[in-house]
């Protein structure tokens, strides 16, 4: 089993509140992954990072920001929820590129 | 054009049964392939990597065809344990990051 951990697991928060998503990987990977994925839908990457302060957007335009500050711990923030953020959130690492562990993901609501 | 396109199924096929299915990806320089399974509601996990010649896994063979740019996925003797929506995914040449399929779903019944 993988060691990457996400929280919440479950977060039900008003419009315009701020939230900080966790990830955190046992693992020691250089490269940590944000993905956004809607039920029945492919995956999106919306940020990446492969070391401590390298960050960069992935391919699906995202309201969030990130930050690596540690090699272990690769949190996503929202500054100002919004019903379109509704989504389920998945975090990713990977010693090489290609063989991605995933986390449990967050199921993010915004009412 | 998508980079990774898959047929999203269902497939519902018995117990016992034989299923197959392909997906076809746009980068013809792609160079790593992979399908993951993602059980309903849970995060993806690696399946099996797809190589050049073919490779089986137990009940799982998965076979690459460059020519066509497709991947294949069959799945042998299906158990009900096989239901879920596998993906396939597709490495970015010169990169890091994987492209992503919006699954095929396989539902296997008793």
């Amino acid at each position: 089993e993988a060691d990457i951990y996400q929280t919440p697991r479950y977060l039900v928060i008003g419009t315009g509140k701020k939230i900080t998503l966790e990830c955190s990987q046992t693992m020691g990977h250089d490269k940590m992954y944000w993905y956004q994925q809607d039920p029945g839908m492919e995956l999106h990457l919306i940020h990446y990072s492969y070391g401590v302060n390298s960050t960069e957007k992935g391919d699906l335009s995202s309201e969030s920001t990130v930050s690596r500050i540690r090699t272990e711990h690769f949190p996503l923030t929202l500054e100002s929820a919004r019903p379109s953020h509704t989504s389920q959130y998945l975090c990713a690492s990977s010693e090489s590129g290609n063989e991605q562990y995933f986390g449990p993901g967050t199921r993010l609501t915004v009412t | 054009r998508k980079e990774v396109e898959q047929d999203p199924g269902p497939f519902n096929v018995p117990e016992g049964a034989t299923v197959a299915f392909n997906c076809t990806y746009s980068n013809s320089a792609s160079q790593s392939f992979f399908w993951y399974r993602q059980d309903c509601r849970k995060e993806p996990k690696l399946l099996m990597s797809v190589y050049s010649s073919g490779n089986e896994d137990g009940r799982f063979t998965a076979q690459l065809n460059r020519a066509s740019q497709y991947i294949s996925l069959l799945i042998r003797d299906s158990k009900l344990s096989d239901s879920a929506t596998y993906l396939c995914v597709v490495n970015r040449l010169n990169d890091y990051k994987l492209s992503f399929g919006a699954g095929t779903t396989v539902t296997v019944r008793a």
